[in-house]
């Protein structure tokens, strides 16, 4: 168990829909990073959150959108739904920012599928 | 540009040898060297973490080794194990600020290992 948890496990979706994913950090952790992983692809950067706030940003379409509250859980919502978004998403949370990245715990990820 | 590449794609064993999957990167400034197990659907889970100054770490069955000149770091495991199939990934973080969060991620190499 990582400490990271993510809700929901398992979605099945319409095209056009809108859904919001889940992620509580690891206890301390103040960073959290969303990857999505398509079928067999590797895991590609979505977006980063320090405290609170937006560190970096990846590939992220302009129909997902992400956000860390307070209490460090984030969200991470999708848009307009295509049948491409269906994948596996990940979030993963650390407890170093500091120009390095400190050691990276995964949760078991949101697979979504649009159909 | 920041980039991780990993070989071999894929590679079947049988239960028991050894293998050694490859990463080399080209990173800059380098922080440190991170090899992920992914299990199918599953989050990834840290083997090892490697800085500039470490040669070789071990976990396990599991040995990194790092060559920091070269930018080369290969993952050797030892009398494999059925529970070993799964994907390796090679991540590198990077110093300082990035468009990908400080982490570049390889695309993996699918391991199956066969009784």
């Amino acid at each position: 168990d990582s400490g990271v948890t993510q809700t929901p496990k398992h979605l099945i979706t319409a095209t056009g829909q809108r859904v919001t994913l889940r992620c509580s950090p690891r206890s301390g952790d103040l960073s959290v990073y969303w990857y999505q992983q398509s079928l067999d692809q590797g895991l590609q950067f979505l977006i980063q959150y320090y405290n609170g706030e937006e560190r970096a940003k990846g590939n992220i379409l302009e129909r997902f959108s992400a956000q860390q509250f307070p209490d460090l859980h984030s969200e991470l919502n999708l848009s307009s739904l295509e049948l491409g978004d269906s994948a596996l998403y990940f979030c993963a949370s650390s407890v170093v920012l500091a120009g390095r990245a400190g050691e990276l715990f995964f949760g078991e990820g949101s697979r979504l599928t649009v159909l | 540009k920041n980039q991780v590449e990993q070989s071999p794609q894929s590679l079947i064993i049988l239960e028991g040898k050894n293998c050694t999957l490859q990463c080399n990167y080209t990173v800059s400034p380098f922080s440190n060297l991170r090899w992920y197990k992914q299990d199918t659907g599953r989050g990834p889970v840290s083997l090892t973490i490697m800085t500039f100054s470490e040669n070789t770490k071990s976990n396990g069955r599991y040995t990194a080794t790092l060559d920091a000149d070269t930018k080369q770091s290969s993952l050797h495991i030892t009398a494999s194990q059925l529970s070993d199939s799964a994907s390796y990934i090679c991540v590198v973080s990077a110093a300082g600020g990035g468009s990908q969060g400080n982490l570049i991620f390889g695309k993996g190499t699918k391991l199956s290992v066969k009784p």
